[in-house]
């Protein structure tokens, strides 16, 4: 059974700072791994997709890393901002599934502080 | 385009009481996904449609949960009866395809 875990569970740092966000799962046959941004009291938003066969994605100050054989992956975000303030997760799908699902991550939560 | 809408927002029923959540989904979207959040379990995908049909239901917790979709443009998550440990956010999903979702603002769910 998939699994995915975040650590830290929290983390504060002050402006700035360039700061990573792990993320790990326990079956590396994964399709693809997303990492996403949820602010308080909405909805997620897709930062970056990573495909099995790909290593990092970017997205201006966004860096998201793969390694599938470890079962590991980071989000790199350079210069944090107050606005950066979020819960990250990550989430993986399996792969050569007939069904589609994702697994999430229980999140990152990130305060920076100005 | 408005993105994924959501209602009520926030719905606060006594258990035993039946529960619809509501959803429109971004107009164009073949894919739409319902979860479920809570602190304990963290974000689930209960069920998920493809052009108006379920294909996987298999997150769905029990038989008190149900989820149509009539039309493209529409979909229902009725709880009945509800309980206690229902309450959560349950949040509506919708994308081209099943790699890129758009969120809704989700519900809040409380039962008494």
């Amino acid at each position: 059974k998939q699994e995915v875990t975040q650590i830290p569970a929290a983390l504060s740092v002050p402006e700035g700072e360039n700061l990573v966000l792990n993320c790990s799962f326990t079956d590396s046959a994964i399709y693809n791994l997303q990492w996403f941004r949820q602010d308080p009291g909405k909805g997620l938003t897709s930062l970056l997709l990573i495909q099995s066969s790909q290593r990092e994605q970017t997205s201006g100050r966004l860096n998201a890393s793969l390694d599938k054989s470890s079962g590991r992956s980071t989000l790199y975000i350079a210069a944090s901002q107050p606005g950066d303030s979020a819960t990250y997760l990550c989430a993986v799908k399996r792969a050569m599934d007939s069904s589609y699902k994702l697994i999430f991550g229980s999140g990152t939560r990130l305060l920076v502080r100005p | 385009d408005a993105g994924v809408i959501q209602s009520p927002r926030h719905e606060v029923t006594e258990m035993g009481q039946e529960v619809t959540l509501r959803c429109k989904p971004i107009s164009g979207h073949d894919y739409l996904f319902w979860y479920r959040q809570t602190m304990m379990r963290g974000l689930e995908l209960l069920i998920y449609f493809n052009n108006n049909v379920p294909i996987d239901d298999s997150g769905m917790p029990e038989d008190r949960f149900s989820a149509k979709m009539p039309n493209a443009s529409f979909s229902t998550l009725k709880i009945q009866p509800s309980e206690p440990r229902d309450s959560a956010v349950y949040f509506c999903a919708s994308g081209p395809g099943t790699d890129t979702q758009y969120f809704g603002p989700g519900t809040r769910l409380t039962v008494l």
